[in-house]
């Protein structure tokens, strides 16, 4: 029962451009959504993080956009930079539940010069 | 360091020996979190301890796993009778409170069962 999905396992993105990396879930209770980035043989770490009462938060080049009712979420990177080759997993949870976090399959970003 | 600590970085085991994955969280975090990536998977949910509660043990995927905890400080993991399907990288990460929000992961256990 796989909660939250990352269709797309591998994206490739020219430099300068914008990379877009979606995100599914199926559970509607999720109220608190997350982007960490993970970079080989290293821990993931945060990203951007985004409220179910909002449908945009933007931290610099990163935006993230949340559709609560295609219950769909997606992070933009403009403009797209070589150190932003990494594995990009998106996270979901319940705040006033059970807290864990519940993550994607992740997507494989390369940017190319 | 600053940053959460595990050990050993790589754990390399035959089949039906026990080991032991150790996690030190932040000083302070009150939330610890056991995850498992297989290859070309994604973060699998194993475990979550906060304070003093009873740890969250939904992702346990069999009696071979358990971990402990002693109050806010470091965690181990421990599997039983390993089997070659448990190779994995097991990620530990701490925050700061119950609410889930930014983890801190560490740089995870590679454990390999010949």
């Amino acid at each position: 029962d796989q909660q939250v999905k990352q269709n797309s396992p591998s994206l490739s993105v020219q430099e300068g451009r914008i990379s877009i990396l979606n995100c599914d879930y199926t559970n509607s209770m999720f109220d608190y959504f997350l982007w960490y980035k993970k970079y080989p043989a290293e821990g993931p770490t945060f990203l951007i993080s985004i409220s179910s009462i909002k449908d945009k938060n933007e931290d610099g080049r990163f935006t993230v956009f949340l559709n609560k009712s295609a219950k769909h979420l997606s992070l933009h990177i403009v403009p797209s930079q070589p150190g932003d080759s990494a594995v990009y997993f998106c996270a979901a949870s319940l705040r006033g539940g059970a807290q864990k976090l519940v993550f994607g399959q992740g997507t494989r970003l390369t940017i190319n010069p | 360091g600053a940053g959460v600590s595990q050990s050993p970085s790589n754990k390399v085991t035959e089949k039906g020996k026990d080991v032991e994955l150790r996690c030190d969280p932040i000083s302070g975090h009150t939330a610890l979190y056991w995850y498992r990536q297989r290859l070309g998977q994604g973060l699998e949910f194993l475990i979550y301890f906060q304070g003093n509660s009873a740890p969250d043990k939904s992702g346990l995927p069999s009696d071979r796993f358990s971990a402990e905890r002693t109050g806010e400080s470091v965690s181990t993991l421990t599997i039983q009778r390993t089997q070659q399907e448990d190779s994995a990288v097991y990620l530990c990460a701490s925050s700061l409170g119950p609410v889930a929000g930014e983890l801190f992961f560490g740089e995870g256990s590679r454990l390999t069962v010949l």
